[in-house]
């Protein structure tokens, strides 16, 4: 069984300050990993992706990858209200020849407070 | 525009009456899914297809049928739909990627089912 892990939260930050979002997943061969974003009765939508070990930036998110630990996180920088939303961690495996599937995690609810 | 649609949005339906959902992308995607949302569990995959004629099951396949006749359209059939399907269900769509791929997955905006 393939797994990805989030804390469910409810993670709650002031508005200014840095949300760190975290998520762990089992399958070694994993390869491509993603952010999405989820705001109540709304569909997912892409956010932050990356692929090799390190930090990646993209204005006020940044994705980091450790692939030694399994890890991923997802850092947001001076939160805003607007970032209130669940955040989903999702990991691209090969299923069969250069096919690939996506697993979720169950997802982290973030809320910024004003 | 591109986008994935779904049809409808919202359904109420009774135990054991058959229903279909429908979801069509306008991108040439080869690749289509079907996922169900339940509080607590994230998003799971129930099946997807690679490509037209191609399906194969995702991680909760049971009570439930696909079809892909063409390349737009991946319709979701419950043939005799019980409570434990009342969830919300997103089709998603993107390119064939490789496993190391980055390509972006689209998804509808959503199908809310309830069955009593």
């Amino acid at each position: 069984q393939k797994e990805v892990e989030q804390n469910s939260g409810p993670l709650s930050v002031p508005e200014g300050a840095i949300a760190s979002l975290n998520c762990t997943y089992s399958d070694r061969g994993s390869q491509s990993f993603f952010w999405y974003r989820q705001y109540s009765g709304k569909s997912p939508e892409l956010i932050m992706f990356i692929y090799s070990n390190g930090d990646k930036e993209d204005g006020r998110f940044t994705a980091q990858l450790n692939k030694a630990s399994q890890y991923v996180s997802l850092l947001i920088r001076d939160s805003q209200p607007s970032d209130s939303a669940t955040y989903l961690c999702a990991v691209g495996q090969r299923v069969s020849g250069s096919a690939r599937q996506l697993t979720f995690g169950s997802g982290t609810q973030l809320t910024v407070l004003p | 525009e591109a986008q994935v649609t779904q049809n409808p949005r919202y359904l109420i339906t009774v135990t054991g009456k058959k229903l279909t959902v429908t979801c069509s992308q306008n991108m040439n995607h080869e690749y289509m899914s079907w996922y169900r949302q339940d509080p607590g569990l994230g998003l799971r995959q129930i099946y997807y297809s690679m490509n037209v004629e191609v399906t194969d099951k995702g991680d909760v396949p049971e009570g439930y049928k696909v079809s892909r006749k063409e390349k737009r359209n991946f319709p979701l059939i419950l043939e005799s739909p019980s409570p434990n399907q009342t969830s919300l269900y997103f089709c998603a769509s993107r390119k064939k990627g490789l496993a190391g791929s980055t390509d972006t997955q689209y998804f509808g905006p959503g199908t809310r089912l309830t069955v009593l």
